[in-house]
């Protein structure tokens, strides 16, 4: 089972922030949060993973709380081409290896 | 650079079939995974390679289902007796280590009649 959960869908106009919500209240002090999104018909693109500490990149930037039971992905300024279905996983190591499990997502609609 | 790369991109088949679906990881990535996707659900783990060998194959729902890794480096997924329920996408990612994060192909898209 997912260790996430996720709204079902969003909607954000164009230009402005987009937060989306995460919550993993079992996670471990060493399993780390990614984030990845699929636009249709497409394999999942990585967006960005954080531990504790809040991470920037050139897509995104993720929060995490202090005491990591939930985070909050914000894509600062949405365009129509952010539209997709946004995925927060906890990393889990598992079987020799670290695992995703997915959940369902949330489905990013931003609107002109 | 190149990403992952998946052949066929979408494959019809039927029932009863043997059909292979192939994986070219990124270069140099040690680490390989198979995920299926059902419509309207996030990816399911299916098999995870290290090198050649399988060293988690936990996900694969049942011995139709079956990939290899011969050199390292491409991947066959490989279903046997193909059954309706089998339809969906199903997708390859690597990673430079088993601790790195993954990259994912753009799947092939496999239908059942």
């Amino acid at each position: 089972d997912a260790k996430t959960t996720q709204p079902t869908s969003m909607d954000c106009a164009e230009g402005r922030a987009a937060n989306l919500p995460c919550n993993h209240s079992t996670i471990s002090g060493n399993e780390y949060v990614y984030w990845y999104r699929q636009i249709h018909s497409q394999g999942p693109q990585y967006i960005i993973h954080g531990l504790k500490n809040n991470e920037t990149n050139e897509m995104a930037s993720l929060i995490i709380t202090e005491d990591r039971k939930s985070s909050t992905l914000i894509l600062p300024h949405a365009t129509l081409r952010d539209t997709a279905v946004y995925y927060c996983i906890v990393r889990v190591a598992q079987g020799g290896t670290y695992k995703y499990i997915f959940g369902t997502g949330t489905r990013l609609k931003v609107l002109a | 650079g190149a990403g992952v790369s998946q052949t066929p991109s979408n494959k019809v088949t039927e029932k009863g079939k043997y059909v292979e679906l192939r994986c070219d990881p990124i270069s140099g990535h040690t680490a390989l995974y198979w995920y299926r996707q059902s419509l309207g659900q996030g990816p399911e783990f299916l098999i995870y390679f290290q090198g050649t060998g399988a060293a988690d194959d936990s996900g694969l729902p049942n011995d139709r289902f079956f990939a290899v890794r011969p050199e390292g480096s491409v991947s066959t997924l490989k279903i046997q007796r193909t059954e309706r329920g089998d339809s969906a996408v199903y997708l390859c990612a690597s990673s430079l280590t088993n601790f790195e994060t993954q990259y994912f192909g753009p799947g092939t898209r496999l239908l059942v009649l």
